[in-house]
């Protein structure tokens, strides 16, 4: 049981260039989540998605676009990216009745993405 | 809108010492639930409780114990004899009960215990 995995563990990326953050669960969470972690900002919530097909924009969406074609994956991509997306990135994922679980919410290890 | 506050930007203490890290939370809704992770050097976000607006009974957990007062929307948390190894990132979590919500964090709460 691998839990959330994250795809890559680091990357460094030229402004203005394109890619794609891999996030898979294994646990058949209905929901799926994108947060961005920034010093002294804690974690923010980028997008969100509640099932299969269906996004939502969470607290910082600028200059990011997801989806989640199969219940079990939730991408997120950069189109064009500036240095201010120099972050490290977590994915989470929950059942939708966060009682579930006993921690509600599992965490991926995290992408730190550097823009240069 | 839901929103949590932790004041403590940076605390340091020597080992022994006993440290609570204040958590403020604002929520319109009657259901709710409360976090606090642990996010050591490494990067990992590890889990350490949740607790529902239901109840406030106070818990302990070995070191550990957490403090929630819905009159003051507050969930602190102490460390009894804190040791290096409790060296972290501290971070309080607030998740509304209904469909769609997300997990809110606090800023976070840098704790370094020294020996």
């Amino acid at each position: 049981n691998a839990g959330v995995t994250q795809t890559p563990k680091f990357r460094v990326l030229k402004t203005g260039q394109s890619m794609t953050l891999l996030c898979a669960q294994d646990m058949n969470h209905e929901y799926m989540y994108w947060y961005r972690q920034d010093p002294g900002m804690g974690l923010r919530l980028i997008h969100y998605s509640v099932g299969e097909g269906t996004t939502a924009k969470g607290e910082v969406p600028d200059g990011y676009n997801v989806s989640r074609l199969k219940k079990q994956n939730f991408l997120l991509g950069l189109e064009s990216a500036a240095p201010s997306q120099t972050s490290v990135y977590f994915c989470a994922s929950s059942y939708a009745l966060i009682t579930a679980a006993i921690d509600g919410y599992t965490f991926g290890s995290g992408t730190r993405l550097t823009v240069v | 809108a839901q929103k949590v506050t932790q004041a403590q930007t940076e605390i340091s203490v020597v080992e022994k010492e006993d440290v609570t890290l204040d958590c403020v939370y604002e929520t319109r809704d009657t259901t709710y639930y409360l976090f606090w992770y642990k996010q050591p050097p490494s990067g990992e976000l590890v889990f350490l409780i949740r607790r529902n607006s239901f109840d406030e009974q106070n818990e302990i957990s070995g070191r550990y114990s957490w403090n929630f007062q819905k009159s003051t929307s507050s969930f602190n948390f102490t460390i009894t004899a804190s040791q290096v190894v409790d060296s972290a990132v501290y971070f309080c979590a607030l998740s509304e009960f209904k469909a769609g919500t997300a997990l809110i964090f606090g800023k976070g709460t840098t704790l370094s215990v020294s020996s």
